[in-house]
């Protein structure tokens, strides 16, 4: 069981805006503002996507964004693409253990 | 362009050892935290550990299921993270991955090394 909640799987056609939640509690996700999200291919290792809850590193397209309420961080793809089709994981960091925890993993399908 | 190389996988069997090491170049080794992280076939991420950089310590932490049967260290001068896996089970089994820490999570990633634990 991971530590952070993420639904299984997500679709949308091209072209529109999903959104995938992470929910934790006040001791990781509700208590920093250390949030990652990361996209993964099939065989591929993960890629960050989105840190610190809502900023993007270089390169990575504007049409993914991250925010975070309460216990529950989210990442939205909007204008969906063929491409964004992959494994979608959040990470936060958890004062528990000084690392961080996972969640488990969305798959997210573009129709 | 920064690069993490992973190598030292491999069959094991039940209760053997293991030691990984990730070739770090294309940044300032020893400002960087480092952490291993796996991953079971068809499965999450698991965070395995991570050591802070030599600068800010060098200090390490570790996930609970795999504390005190591993043991990260690094080489600055041959800018090099290793992973020390003793007393190897058979769920042990997964890709284990070398990443950078940046904002205290997992940055930069390599493209992983298997480990199979089987008798």
């Amino acid at each position: 069981q991971s530590a952070l909640t993420q639904p299984p799987s997500a679709s949308g056609s091209p072209g529109q805006s999903v959104t995938i939640s992470c929910t934790g509690t006040s001791s990781d996700v509700g208590g920093y503002n250390y949030v990652s999200w990361y996209q993964q291919y099939p065989g591929r290792a993960p890629k960050l996507m989105i840190y610190e809850v809502s900023k993007r590193p270089s390169g990575v397209p504007d049409r993914f964004s991250g925010s975070k309420s309460g216990n529950t961080a989210s990442l939205t793809v909007s204008g969906l693409q063929a491409e964004d089709e992959a494994d979608y994981y959040c990470s936060s960091y958890t004062g528990t253990n000084n690392l961080g925890v996972f969640g488990g993993g969305t798959k997210l399908t573009v129709l | 362009e920064v690069q993490l190389v992973e190598s030292g996988g491999g069959l094991v069997k039940p209760g053997g050892s293991l030691r990984l090491s990730c070739a770090a170049s294309g940044f300032t080794f020893s400002n960087t935290g480092m952490s291993w992280v796996r991953q079971v076939s068809g499965k999450g991420l698991e965070w395995v550990g991570r050591i802070r950089s030599t600068t800010g310590g060098g200090t390490t932490d570790y996930a609970g299921p795999l504390k005190g049967r591993v043991t990260i260290s690094r080489d600055d001068s041959k800018n090099t993270l290793n992973l020390q896996m003793n007393s190897l089970k058979t769920e042990d089994t997964a890709v284990y991955y070398c990443t950078t820490v940046g904002g205290e999570l997992p940055w930069t990633w390599g493209q992983g090394t298997l480990v199979t634990v089987s008798s």
